[in-house]
């Protein structure tokens, strides 16, 4: 099973500011890396998809990037409403597997 | 607009079964895949099973494995999760979801609870 440890696990910063999230695979997944946002009391909803292919409607200031076993979310200029648990996902091989989820909260 | 209606989430007591339904429209649900994925009460997220649009092939966590089973019936458009054999560690929010390709899942259900207890 391949296992996938988010830094850090929890992150307070204040508004506008740019928030960095890593995800680091236990072995190589290529693009299979894929992000989601959960705001409190409700369902994830997706991000970006392989790595760093933004899905639609969501804002700009979020990205990714990576490959192979190192993967990044940035939000740029971070506004109030980001305020989420963040989850990497890879669907290299199965079971697919989740990261233990990065929660940014707005100072 | 992609709906998809999680049901089914009871008390149940450790050794029972249930069965989650998920009831999907707005896209053709023969043509994705699906999964369920779950949310132990504050905790992250767990993949569980994940199922082809036709149904013919399955897949599972292996804590799951031989006790859980995913079906579908894709013309009254629903997913299903039989669950036997529960346990404690069962206990959470079922999330299904729609997968356009088996990567990655674009829409998800608001969850139904499984509190499995004596």
């Amino acid at each position: 099973e391949i296992v996938l440890t988010q830094s850090p696990d929890f992150q307070s910063v204040t508004p506008k500011e740019k928030v960095t999230i890593t995800c680091r695979a236990s072995q190589s997944i290529g693009t299979s890396l894929h992000w989601y946002q959960q705001k409190p009391d409700q369902s994830p909803k997706l991000l970006i998809k392989y790595a760093s292919q933004s899905f639609s409607g969501v804002p700009s200031r979020f990205s990714g990037s990576g490959s192979g076993t190192d993967f990044t979310l940035t939000i740029n200029s971070l506004e109030s409403e980001d305020t989420a648990t963040y989850y990497c996902h890879q669907s290299s091989s199965l079971p697919q597997t989740f990261g233990q989820g990065t929660k940014v909260e707005i100072k | 607009e992609v709906q998809l209606l999680e049901s089914g989430g009871v008390l149940v007591q450790p050794g029972g079964s249930l069965r989650l339904s998920c009831a999907a429209s707005g896209f053709t649900f023969s043509s994705h895949a699906m999964t369920w994925v779950r949310q132990a009460p504050g905790k992250g997220l767990d993949w569980v099973s994940l199922i082809s649009g036709s149904g013919r092939s399955t897949y599972y966590a292996d804590s799951v494995k031989g006790r859980f089973t995913i079906s579908r019936d894709n013309s009254k458009n629903t997913l299903y999760l039989q669950m036997n054999s529960l346990r404690a560690e069962d206990t959470a929010i079922y999330y299904c979801a729609k997968a356009p390709t088996p990567d990655y899942y674009d829409s998800w259900g608001q969850g139904t609870l499984v509190t499995v207890s004596s």
